[in-house]
């Protein structure tokens, strides 16, 4: 089975260029999550949805970032305009329905760096 | 007030030696998942170990187990007969259910483990 792919694998931009992050999770998995790791803060949640609607994006930094889910299968994360700060690896993680007991599946991440 | 607690940064053990990864965590609500996860150096995070709040069993997969003490609020990872590939950052995470809908992951700080020859 395929887990959560993400793209691109790598991302190197100029500060104040727009950034596109990509994540398709686990067929059947109805909650997907965005998180960002840093040495500094470690892994941080900016975001989930449960089918498909945000339901908690008090993590994401600024209004530069936004994500959107517009189906079951595929979920972007956007930064505009980047900076230097937003450096990190951005994981997305998917699950599959439930309250408390369902692991998060993680997608390989997208290494981005913004110079 | 942190939610999941790892004071360990880091440590030792050595190859087929038993070691325990500490975590505590703080919660108010009765339902609640517990998790570990490896984050090797090449980066991506394996999901090792569950228990539930409600398990009356210490979760067991493989080598590791949990040790959950719920009234101490500790879920402990052990990994028994330790290897080389087990070098790694080693998550423990908390679920909680919230208000019943899907509920978000909260992780600890994380604990780097080397094994030694």
């Amino acid at each position: 089975d395929a887990g959560v792919i993400q793209s691109p694998r790598h991302e190197v931009t100029e500060m104040g260029q727009e950034v596109t992050l990509r994540c398709k999770p686990i067929s059947g998995h109805n909650s997907l999550f965005w998180y960002r790791q840093t040495m500094m803060r470690g892994l941080e949640l900016l975001i989930y949805f449960n089918n498909n609607v945000p339901i908690d994006d008090s993590g994401m930094p600024e209004d530069r970032f936004s994500a959107k889910m517009p189906n079951a299968s595929f979920s972007t994360l956007k930064i505009q305009p980047s900076e230097p700060r937003d450096s990190a690896v951005y994981f997305c993680a998917s699950s599959l329905p439930g309250l408390g007991d369902s692991p998060l599946h993680f997608g390989n991440g997208t290494r981005l760096t913004v110079t | 007030a942190q939610k999941i607690t790892q004071t360990q940064p880091g440590m030792f053990v050595q190859e087929k030696e038993a070691v325990t990864l500490d975590c505590t965590y703080d919660t108010s609500d009765p339902s609640y998942g517990l998790f570990w996860y490896k984050q090797p150096s090449s980066g991506e995070m394996i999901f090792l170990i569950y228990q539930g709040s409600y398990d009356q069993q210490n979760a067991t997969e493989g080598r590791y187990s949990l040790n959950f003490q719920k009234a101490r609020k500790s879920a402990n990872l052990v990994i028994s007969a330790s290897q080389l590939g087990d070098s790694a950052m080693y998550f423990c995470a908390m679920r909680e259910t919230d208000t019943g809908t899907a509920s978000k992951l909260t992780f600890g700080t994380g604990t780097r483990l080397q094994v030694t020859l």
